[in-house]
Formats: structure tokens, C-alpha cells, sequence
């Protein structure tokens, strides 16, 4: 049973404009998510995070949104740039529990100049 | 560069060949991870020490064997591989279990024949 769930597998947006991506979670436990970004033949690197006494936390053109109560965060980026085209994974972990990250499947991004 | 180190960045190997992998870390960290992720498919996580003890052991393989000798380095050995294991091995590390970021080596980039 996937805890962690990137439903878009692909997304393309045109450069300039809002990059949404989404994440549903299943474990009402996860406290802290994280979004990671990787490049081909790369190590995925961190991006953002957000604790669940947030519901919003912001980084320059990224920011993250977290609906507790829908199981729901989302990552958006903007404006998108042609160099942020990537596989974004989605992770959510129980800070207090035993247990590492869980990542969703990812969902590439294409941003088109 | 994110102080996570892997080595080699590639590798091809027969079947029959033995090698390993090796990821060393200077950040402090008492957890390490191995990841593995093949063309097309979501990160899958391997194995977890965590204060040198291995906490998680993901139904991998026995030609897949780890070994965490201290805190700053993770070993993966690999012998009898079979093509279907060729794969992008991610070595990744976290200041504790739970709850905090992951940081990624670069990657081996594996291929079997």
C-alpha cells in the first residue's frame, strides 16, 4: 500500500508560467514533507520542506502547501524556468517515529522555453 | 556538492564478477541508506543503518550485500548480479532515522551483462 502517492506521473507547463505539483498521503503519523528534485543519472537533492504546523512554507519561486485535513501538499514553482525540469519526488516521514522517509513515485516536470 | 561520496560513478559487470560499491559520508550523519532506481520506476529503498545497525532490509536479494563499518561509510557488494539489476544505486544519509532530510550521493550508475 503506497503511502505516499504522486498521482501525475508527467507534467509540461510552459516557462514563465506556475509549475503545480501534488501529493496525497495516506499515514495521518507524517509530520514533516519534503520535496526532493533530481536530474538524470543523478542523486535526488533537497529542495524544500514543510512541518505539519505549517501550512505554508516559502523558498524564493518554490513553495510548498500543506492541507492536513485533505492528506494534501503540493509544491509550486514560479515562475518555471526551462532549468527546472526535473523528477520532483514527494517524501513524508513521522519525526518522532522509527522509521526513514517515504517517497512518493515522482512526477517529471517539463518546462517548455 | 552535498558531502555524500560514491564510488565508482559507473560500472559494468558479467554476471559472474564480484564488486562493490562504496558511499562514505562526512556530515555527521548516523543513518545510511541504499537506494536502488531502475529506468522508468520510483525510488526503492534497499537497506537502513542506522548507529551502524542495519534496521531495514527491504526483501533484497542475497547477491546484494550490505556492510556499514563505521558511521561515515556503507558498502554494497554485489556478486551473481543478473541483467534486471542494472540500475541507477543511491547511497543517501540523514542525522537521524526519522523525521529529517535525506542527503543523496551522486549515484553508480550499474549495468550487468
Amino acid at each position: 500500500d503506497q503511502q505516499v502517492k504522486q498521482n501525475s506521473p508527467s507534467l509540461s507547463v510552459q516557462e514563465g508560467r506556475i509549475s503545480i505539483l501534488n501529493c496525497d498521503y495516506t499515514n495521518s503519523m507524517f509530520d514533516y514533507f519534503l520535496w526532493y528534485k533530481k536530474y538524470p543519472a543523478e542523486g535526488p537533492t533537497f529542495l524544500i520542506s514543510i512541518s505539519s504546523i505549517k501550512d505554508k512554507n516559502e523558498d524564493g519561486r518554490f513553495t510548498v502547501f500543506l492541507n492536513k485535513s485533505a492528506k494534501h501538499l503540493s509544491l509550486h514553482i514560479v515562475p518555471s524556468q526551462p532549468g527546472d525540469s526535473a523528477v520532483y519526488f514527494c517524501a513524508a516521514s513521522e519525526v518522532s517515529g522509527n522509521t526513514p522517509l517515504v517517497f512518493g513515485k515522482g512526477t517529471r516536470l517539463s518546462v517548455i522555453a | 556538492e552535498t558531502g555524500v561520496t560514491q564510488t565508482p560513478r559507473h560500472l559494468v559487470m558479467g554476471m559472474t564478477n564480484k564488486k562493490s560499491l562504496k558511499c562514505e559520508q562526512h556530515l555527521g550523519h548516523n543513518a545510511m541508506y541504499w537506494y536502488k532506481q531502475s529506468a522508468k520506476k520510483p525510488l526503492e529503498l534497499m537497506f537502513v543503518y542506522n548507529f551502524k545497525e542495519q534496521t531495514e532490509n527491504n526483501s533484497v536479494p542475497s547477491r546484494f550485500s550490505p556492510e556499514c563499518p563505521n558511521s561515515s561509510h556503507l558498502f554494497l557488494h554485489l556478486h551473481t548480479l543478473q541483467p534486471e539489476d542494472s540500475a541507477l544505486y543511491l547511497c543517501a544519509s540523514s542525522r537521524r532515522l526519522a523525521g529529517g532530510s535525506q542527503f543523496f550521493g551522486p549515484g553508480t550508475r550499474l549495468t550487468v551483462l
